[in-house]
């Protein structure tokens, strides 16, 4: 079947780096997707990687190896606005997005 | 960049009426469109997936009867939740992509949350 797993909530500081990683499983693959969502709005687009490495995007940064199903985002100099749920979503065979269940990200002063 | 818009924001009704919300894409041409559904703490969960000029495709579990999507041109799609009842509140939202097959990103709508009473 297909999965998508990531840490249900996470805890940083202010002004730190965090790191939250995510795992899949698909029926084929066209690429992952990082999105951000505040709570009562909607989601909104951060990153896609469809090729191995490192992609870079101000204090975000996202990563993927298509070998180990695995990608990460960076949060770097946390800020106390980048408290959020952030969904993991890696497209199948069929152009679908596969969603995660989303870490939530609380960030403390 | 492109804008997805959706109405109502927020709606009331009454359990055994039926809501319609609407999903405009308003700078581009949406061949498809997809509708989700989110409950409190919880990931969004794929509806269905509509594609203009033809009927939805619906995911396992969801009543296209109950649930009537019409997506009548490249830039409206519609949800109506029929014969709603308390368990159909939720935050609905939609999402909406240029391509079929070539393109990857979705863009998404503000969302649309239903209180069924």
């Amino acid at each position: 079947g297909q999965n998508i797993d990531q840490p249900t909530e996470m805890t940083a500081t202010e002004g730190a780096i965090v790191q939250i990683n995510c795992t899949y499983q698909t029926s084929g693959f066209n690429g992952l997707f990082w999105y951000q969502q505040h709570a009562g709005e909607a989601p909104t687009f951060l990153s896609y990687n469809v090729l191995d490495g490192l992609e870079e995007k101000g204090r975000f940064s996202s990563f993927l190896s298509r070998s180990k199903g695995y990608s990460y985002l960076l949060l770097k100099e946390l800020q106390m606005k980048d408290s959020a749920s952030y969904l993991c979503a890696a497209m199948d065979s069929n152009y679908q997005l596969i969603w995660g269940a989303g870490t939530k990200l609380i960030i403390k002063p | 960049g492109a804008v997805v818009s959706q109405h109502p924001s927020r709606v009331i009704c009454k359990s055994g009426t039926s809501v319609k919300i609407e999903c405009r894409s308003l700078d581009f041409q949406a061949t498809t469109m997809f509708w989700y559904r989110q409950f409190p703490k919880q990931s969004l969960m794929l509806m269905a997936t509509s594609n203009e000029g033809s009927k939805a495709t619906y995911e396992q579990g969801v009543e296209k009867d109950k649930f009537l999507i019409n997506h009548a041109s490249l830039t409206l799609s519609t949800l109506t939740v029929t014969s709603a009842h308390p368990e159909d509140s939720s935050f609905y939202i939609c999402s909406a992509r240029e391509g079929q097959f070539d393109s990857y990103e979705q863009y998404f709508g503000p969302g649309t949350r239903l209180t069924v009473t």
